[in-house]
């Protein structure tokens, strides 16, 4: 374990539905970010929180919806997706807003939507 | 718009061998570069971070080396082993005001090192 753990680890939903993913940190970060992973494509940032205030919203659409309650935790509410939007999705998190000290990764919630 | 490209893209090797993965990056204004290991269907873990200040950074048998005004990075392996087999992932993070916090990555390189 990495000290980032997410849950769950794997998720399948209909389009329909509506799921949420956990991410948590006692690391005593200060920053938390949500990655996509699909399949042939690199990963690409989706969210960043930094003290708990979102400072980024990489053109996401809005059936992602984050939320960042402390700077422990992190959730990524989903409705109504669509089947592209099966990926792996990961959450990192650093000491401040950069990576100064570096990222640490969870271990990835893979998502199949159906 | 930083783009990050890493060669090759997949990489097959006998078990002993030394081995350089390439990383190159289009814009040379970063705040650091880190490279990755991800084993299949899982997340990443960091395995070495360069500051853009900083030439290289070396664990056990990993050198990472950065030319920042080239635009590249090695990762070099020294002895491979079974177990080093993964994908590995070059990233970066681009300096100054709004883009902290960002990283950009390649799409990796898959190694296979062979008993």
């Amino acid at each position: 374990e990495t000290g980032v753990t997410q849950t769950p680890r794997h998720l399948v939903m209909g389009m329909t539905n509506k799921k949420s993913l956990k991410c948590e940190q006692h690391l005593g970060h200060n920053a938390m970010y949500w990655y996509k992973q699909s399949a042939k494509k690199p990963l690409e940032l989706m969210f960043v929180y930094n003290f708990k205030e979102q400072t980024e919203n990489n053109s996401v659409p809005s059936r992602f919806s984050p939320e960042c309650p402390n700077s422990s935790h992190l959730f990524l509410h989903l409705h109504t997706l669509q089947p592209e939007d099966s990926a792996l999705y990961l959450c990192a998190s650093s000491q401040d807003g950069g990576g100064h000290y570096g990222y640490t990764f969870g271990s990835g919630t893979r998502l199949t939507v159906v | 718009k930083q783009e990050v490209t890493q060669i090759p893209a997949a990489l097959s090797v006998p078990e002993g061998e030394n081995l350089v993965l390439n990383c190159s990056f289009t814009d040379s204004a970063i705040y650091n570069l880190q490279w990755f290991r991800q084993d299949p269907g899982k997340g990443l873990t960091s395995l070495l971070l360069i500051q853009s200040s900083q030439r290289e950074q070396t664990s056990g048998r990993l050198n990472a080396s950065l030319d920042k005004s080239s635009g590249r990075s090695t990762l070099y392996i020294a002895a491979s082993q079974p177990g080093d087999s993964a994908t590995y992932l070059c990233a970066v993070e681009e300096a100054g005001g709004t883009s902290y916090g960002k990283l950009t990555f390649g799409q990796g390189t898959i190694l296979t090192v062979h008993p």
